[in-house]
């Protein structure tokens, strides 16, 4: 069964700290997203990968970083966590050609930033 | 950006009944995609249907796309109980790759 893996379902970190967010998929999947879901906001999409060592900013890229070092791993880095960053973070990944395909997701990371 | 919307927000029904959600959005695209999340987990793909399409079946769903109108509409027939959930929509537009997501339906089916 093809698997988005994501690191962590709960996790506490304090303000200012820098947290890391794991992605890991076993598809080949060429694309990889990171997203954040709020309450009455949805989904708004982070960052987003087609390649190794490739990124791109989305809707909502200030205050993170995100790094592509290998084609089945998508880290997402919040600098310096802040209260406003508690959240329900997503990774997805897709193959091929960008946008005709289904997004396979994680089950999301929980963040609550103290 | 982009995003699909959905109406109604919340629906409850009973078991074996219809489910019906519809989705508007605003530009046009390239295909538009539906998702189902249980309480607290990852969204699951459930059905995409490209924009020369105008009907599409999978199993208990059926998504219907009117391009004209710029809507589309998700219907769960003979619904269970575990097919309470949140359903969104989700659209990619034409020389955009990414996925634009609506803020997500509420469906509780009662035993």
């Amino acid at each position: 069964d093809v698997k988005v893996t994501q690191s962590s379902r709960y996790l506490v970190k304090r303000t200012g700290e820098k947290v890391f967010l794991e992605c890991v998929q076993d598809m080949d999947h060429e694309n990889m997203f990171w997203y954040r879901q709020d309450p009455g906001l949805g989904l708004r999409l982070i960052y987003f990968s087609y390649d190794v060592k490739m990124k791109e900013k989305g809707d909502i890229p200030e205050g993170y970083s995100v790094s592509r070092e290998k084609k089945e791993r998508f880290s997402l880095i919040l600098e310096s966590a802040s209260t406003n960053q508690t959240s329900m973070y997503l990774c997805a990944s897709s193959d091929g050609d960008r946008g005709n395909y289904g997004y396979t997701f994680g089950s999301g990371t929980r963040l609550t930033v103290v | 950006s982009q995003q699909g919307e959905e109406d109604p927000q919340a629906l409850s029904i009973q078991e074996g009944e219809n489910a019906t959600m519809n989705c508007s959005y605003k530009t046009s695209i390239n295909n538009l995609q539906w998702y189902r999340q249980n309480s607290g987990r990852g969204l699951v793909h459930l059905i995409l249907i490209r924009s020369n399409e105008r009907e599409k079946h999978s199993g208990r769903l059926r998504v219907t796309l009117d391009t004209s109108k710029k809507s589309s509409s998700l219907l769960i027939t003979a619904s269970r109980a575990a097919d309470t959930a949140s359903y969104f929509c989700a659209t990619v537009r034409y020389g955009n790759n990414r996925l634009a997501f609506g803020k997500g339906n509420q469906v509780v089916v009662i035993p």
